[in-house]
This record gives C-alpha cells, structure tokens and sequence, in this order.
C-alpha cells in the first residue's frame, strides 16, 4: 500500500535556527512529492513539490526540501526559522492520479 | 475571490439527521476531491471526480453521497449522521489527475451530538 511516514508528531525549534521536518514515503514508480501547511482553523495551504529534475526544490515562505530516492525521504527545511512558521506541516505523495496520500502531519513550534 | 469555497464552515446536528456540505471552485480544474481530517488532524481521501466522474470512493459507508452537477461543483451528502461523522471535511481541486497541487478549502467543521 501506498504511505507517507512523517516520523516526528512535534518538531521545536528555537526562531534563528535551522529546522528540518521528516518525511519519507513508500509509493511505488516516480512519485510526486509534497509540503503543505496549516494554520489552525484553515485549509491545507501548498508549500512546495517535487516532480522531476533538481533534487531540491523551493517552496514559498523561504522553504525548501530536498528528494532522495535512495533513501525515498522528502525533508523539508528552512535555514532560518521564524515564530510565525509555528503550524501543522503535511508531506504527502500523488499516488499516480489517483489521489493524494497524506502523512499523519507534524507540528512544528518556533520558539521565540 | 476564493479559489475553494466550501458552505457551511460550521455544521453543528443531532445524531440520524440529513445533511449537505456544498463546494464549488472557481479555478477552472477538471478533478475535486473530498477529505476527512479526524480530531488527530489525520487527513483521509473519501472521494475524487474527474470531469464530474467518479475516480475514487473510498471505503466510506454509502451513507456518505457525493454529487457533482459540473466540473465546478461537488457537493457531500451525509444521511443518518452519526457521532463518529465528526471531524472537519476539505473540499480540494487540482488541474487534472496527476497535474500538479491540490488546492483546498477552508474546510468544514461538522459536530454531530
């Protein structure tokens, strides 16, 4: 079956420092692979995917991840945390068109 | 305008009652989606259109319909409410299959007591 595992339920980190957010994922072929976050009482709002090409990509708010196939991991990092980064993350992977699977999501906490 | 809207935010309703959660997208995609995301923010895949046809129904109780009059619109169903149907529900679009990011709606909450 196709997953996502986010390792980590709650990140925390001090405002300044850099901040890395797990993922890894068992899907099958080439996924796509994504970042989202939620603000609490909002909607799932897209940060950043990977499709093909460069191994890292860039995301919006400064964010960035990098894809590694060897290791089927999808970690997303800021090199600068802010306390307004304080939210639920979600990394998911298209499951070929069908859907989209999520991981179970993990909270980050910037400290100030 | 709102990419992604979804009526009502809030739905709050006894147990064994009928209820809809409409959405509508305003982005010109071709595929809809809807989520459950339970009380520990789990976010689980219930159904996806395409071009108003079904692609996915998830093991969902057929208690939950969903309807999708065009490519803009697709509407949630819910007969005989049950307390374990409370949980937030996200309407998303996206492009098409495998096109790119789903985008979602501000979600909404259902209480059923």
């Amino acid at each position: 079956a196709q997953s996502v595992a986010q390792p980590e339920d709650q990140v925390n980190v001090a405002e300044g420092n850099p901040l890395t957010v797990k993922c890894t994922y068992s899907v099958s072929g080439n996924p796509y692979l994504f970042w989202y976050v939620q603000y609490p009482n909002r909607g799932l709002q897209f940060l950043l995917k990977y499709i093909t090409g460069d191994n890292l990509v860039k995301g919006s708010y400064g964010f960035e991840a990098e894809f590694n196939k060897s290791q089927t991991s999808f970690h997303l990092k800021k090199p600068s945390a802010l306390v307004s980064d304080s939210a639920l993350y979600f990394c998911a992977a298209d499951n070929y068109g069908q859907n989209f699977v999520f991981g179970p999501g993990t909270r980050l906490s910037v400290l100030p | 305008d709102t990419a992604v809207s979804q009526t009502p935010k809030y739905l709050v309703t006894q147990m064994g009652n009928d209820k809809s959660i409409k959405c509508e997208q305003n982005l010109g995609h071709d595929t809809m989606y809807w989520y459950k995301q339970d009380s520990k923010k789990f976010l689980k895949i219930m159904f996806s259109y395409n071009n108003k046809e079904l692609i996915i129904n998830e093991t969902v109780p057929n208690r939950f319909s969903p309807k999708s009059p065009d490519k803009a619109h697709l509407n949630l169903h819910i007969n005989s409410l049950e307390l374990g149907d409370s949980a937030v529900y996200f309407c998303a679009s996206s492009p098409g299959l495998r096109s790119g990011e789903l985008f979602f709606g501000e979600g909404s909450r259902l209480t059923v007591l």
